[in-house]
């Protein structure tokens, strides 16, 4: 089975700061997604960026990047210029190309500071 | 569009009892997917259906069952239940054709159990 760890339970950044969260997974699969999901005090599940693992180049979406190291499997959130409204929970997920099931990390709590 | 929905938002029950929660997809979407999330276990898959057929199933108990309707929404019943069932339970939609099949989030039911 697949495994994703997240190894930071809590982050702290300040505003307008860049902060990195990180995310490794574990599969002997050659062709899957991964995604990062926020999910705010609300509790509602918001996709922030997503991943094909055939793809060498890095997803980015505005202030929202990541880093995918396929060998090391290893796929870290980048967000730029933090703003208070990035505060929230941040899940790591990882899906295989043969079914649609999604595995989450733990998550890491970012606090945004001002 | 409308985004996923989820009936009800919250729901108290006792042991012993049985529950059932509902989920509307996003229109169009066909596959409809349920998540439990727990603060000890984070988010765990629980089924998947499409086009009414259950694809994928987590490692739940048989307390645990689901179903599709022809319009695609999605029914998740649990019987008696149990203290450790209370949780947030999550459903997702995901679009027909996709190359990620990423899923969308619906708000949630809160189920706590007395």
């Amino acid at each position: 089975a697949q495994t994703v760890t997240q190894s930071q339970p809590e982050m702290s950044v300040q505003e307008a700061e860049t902060v990195t969260l990180s995310c490794t997974y574990d599969t002997s699969e050659s062709d899957y997604y991964l995604f990062w999901y926020k999910q705010p005090p609300s509790r509602q599940m918001i996709l922030v960026i997503r991943q094909e693992a055939y793809k060498q180049q890095n997803a980015t979406e505005n202030r929202f990047s990541v880093n995918f190291q396929k060998a090391a499997k290893s796929f870290s959130l980048k967000i730029s210029d933090s703003q208070l409204g990035d505060a929230a929970m941040y899940f790591c997920a990882y899906r295989s190309a043969s079914r649609d099931a999604l595995n989450f990390g733990k998550g890491t709590s970012l606090l945004v500071t001002p | 569009k409308a985004g996923v929905t989820q009936t009800p938002r919250y729901l108290i029950k006792t042991r012993g009892q049985q529950v059932t929660l509902s989920c509307s997809p996003i229109s169009g979407h066909r596959s409809v997917s349920w998540y439990q999330q727990t603060p000890g276990q984070g988010l765990q898959f629980l089924f998947e259906y499409f086009s009414e057929t259950q694809r994928n199933k987590g490692n739940f108990p048989g307390r645990f069952s689901g179903r599709q309707f022809s319009n695609s929404r999605s029914e998740m019943n649990v019987s008696t239940l149990e203290l450790g069932d209370s949780a947030l339970y999550l459903c997702a939609s995901s679009p027909p054709i996709s190359s990620y099949n990423e899923q969308f989030f619906g708000p949630g039911t809160r189920l706590t159990v007395l």
